[in-house]
């Protein structure tokens, strides 16, 4: 079993929808957990911590289940600059990259 | 002023030709990775210097001989290249070893003909 797995996608939404993707992982002893944005042939770039107690930065809100081993990532009132890839990140003793979720926005 | 900045952006070469990635980082961090994205999206760890010290050399094969003269810079040196090397190279630091923020480089993309 890969280590983080996320739905490839790409998920598909009109401009002001909510959307959200989930991403599982296999390490229990994972210590702490990331979003990453990933701009089509761009570097990837942190877009949020997640904390056990969930948090929100703006439109977007990160939330983690430890029972269950699964983090998520809401969006709400997508825009299009959200269009690109979402990966889920986790720290063992090295940051752990999913292969990502990609987002495409339409108007 | 680049953050994190590598040289060069795109590399084409021949197959058994040897190259060098450089990669450069003003953030005053103490700790730099290779990562390496392949077709598939797949970004995995090569290798990690703290203070210029080797921290994490996963199973990379031995064609692949990271340098980190400083802190500040951290080198990719291939040899005898293969079509399977064909990837992009991400040159990324951190403040502190295992920290969540990472701050990568532009990319170096390199094909192997």
């Amino acid at each position: 079993r890969k280590e983080v797995e996320q739905d490839p996608g790409p998920f598909n939404v009109p401009e002001g929808a909510t959307v959200a993707f989930n991403c599982t992982y296999s390490n229990s002893a994972s210590q702490s957990f990331f979003w990453y944005r990933q701009d089509c042939r761009k570097e990837p770039k942190l877009l949020m911590s997640v904390y056990s107690s969930g948090n929100e930065d703006g439109r977007f809100t990160a939330q983690l289940n430890r029972a269950s081993q699964y983090i998520s990532l809401l969006i709400r009132d997508s825009k299009l600059s959200d269009s690109a890839t979402y990966l889920c990140v986790l720290n063992t003793d090295k940051l752990i990259f999913g292969t990502g979720t990609r987002l495409q926005v339409f108007p | 002023d680049t953050a994190v900045s590598q040289t060069p952006k795109y590399l084409v070469t021949q197959m058994g030709n040897d190259k060098s990635i450089k990669c450069e980082q003003n953030l005053g961090h103490d700790t730099m990775y290779w990562y390496k994205q392949d077709s598939k999206k797949f970004l995995k760890i090569m290798f990690s210097y703290n203070n210029k010290e080797l921290i994490i050399n996963e199973t990379v094969p031995n064609r692949f001989s990271p340098k980190s003269p400083d802190k500040a810079h951290l080198n990719l040196h291939i040899n005898s290249l293969e079509l399977g090397d064909s990837a992009v190279y991400f040159c990324a630091s951190s403040q502190g070893f295992s920290a969540g923020e990472l701050f990568f480089g532009e990319g170096s993309r390199l094909t192997v003909l």
